[in-house]
């Protein structure tokens, strides 16, 4: 049973576009969420989070937009560059303590820019 | 700071050979994981520890067994090696269980 969904595998978008990465969410007890993003051979890296009593969060070119409702969540990234090309990740954590705090991640979107 | 640091890289092992892999943190966070990367399949959580001498199993334990005996290190045993392990495997860390996790760079495991 997938919590964290990821539909989309690989998305291409040029550069100086928007990029737009999603995941759907099914666990009601999830109130955390953040992006990773990975490069091949690296470790993943924590990107931007938000928070469940928050609709946006911005950093810089980076902006996570949350639709509780909907159990739904993007990442824009405004304008895409060649180097934001790698794995995205979603993730979801809980906030009722012990193994609820655990991330669980979606199955990750590869993003590439085209120069 | 080193940050998350895995041992080795790289490793290829037989069938039913037993290995350890080494994760270790020098930012004195008591939150450590072990997660395996599979092709379409994301990242899966193998065990956990909140802090020296507890452990907990994650979504996909079987296998694996870990300790936890200092803050710093957090080694992920394989005692019976099958191809089904083979992955690419990564540490986690983070002051507490609710902070922002830090990566190590993998360890990619391949069993014949």
């Amino acid at each position: 049973d997938q919590q964290v969904k990821q539909n989309s595998p690989s998305l291409s978008v040029q550069e100086g576009r928007i990029s737009i990465l999603n995941c759907d969410y099914t666990n009601s007890m999830f109130d955390y969420f953040l992006w990773y993003k990975k490069y091949p051979a690296e470790g993943p890296t924590f990107l931007i989070s938000i928070s469940s009593i928050k609709d946006k969060n911005e950093d810089g070119r980076f902006t996570v937009f949350l639709n509780k409702s909907a159990k739904h969540l993007s990442l824009h990234i405004v304008p895409s560059q060649p180097g934001d090309s790698a794995v995205y990740f979603c993730a979801a954590r809980g906030n009722s303590g012990g193994s609820n705090y655990k991330l669980t991640f979606g199955k990750g979107t590869l993003l590439t820019v085209n120069p | 700071n080193a940050g998350v640091t895995q041992t080795p890289k790289f490793q290829v092992l037989k069938t039913g050979q037993s290995m350890t892999l080494q994760c270790a943190q020098d930012m004195n966070h008591e939150y450590m994981s072990w997660y395996r990367q599979d092709p379409g399949m994301g990242l899966r959580l193998i065990h956990y520890s909140v802090g020296a001498g507890i452990t907990d199993q994650g979504e996909v334990p079987n296998g694996y067994n870990v300790s936890r005996s200092t803050t710093e290190d957090f080694p992920l045993r394989l005692l019976s090696a099958a191809p089904s392990q083979t992955s690419v495997y990564f540490c986690a860390s983070s002051l507490f269980i609710t902070d922002t996790q830090y990566f190590g760079p993998g360890t990619r495991l391949t069993v014949l």
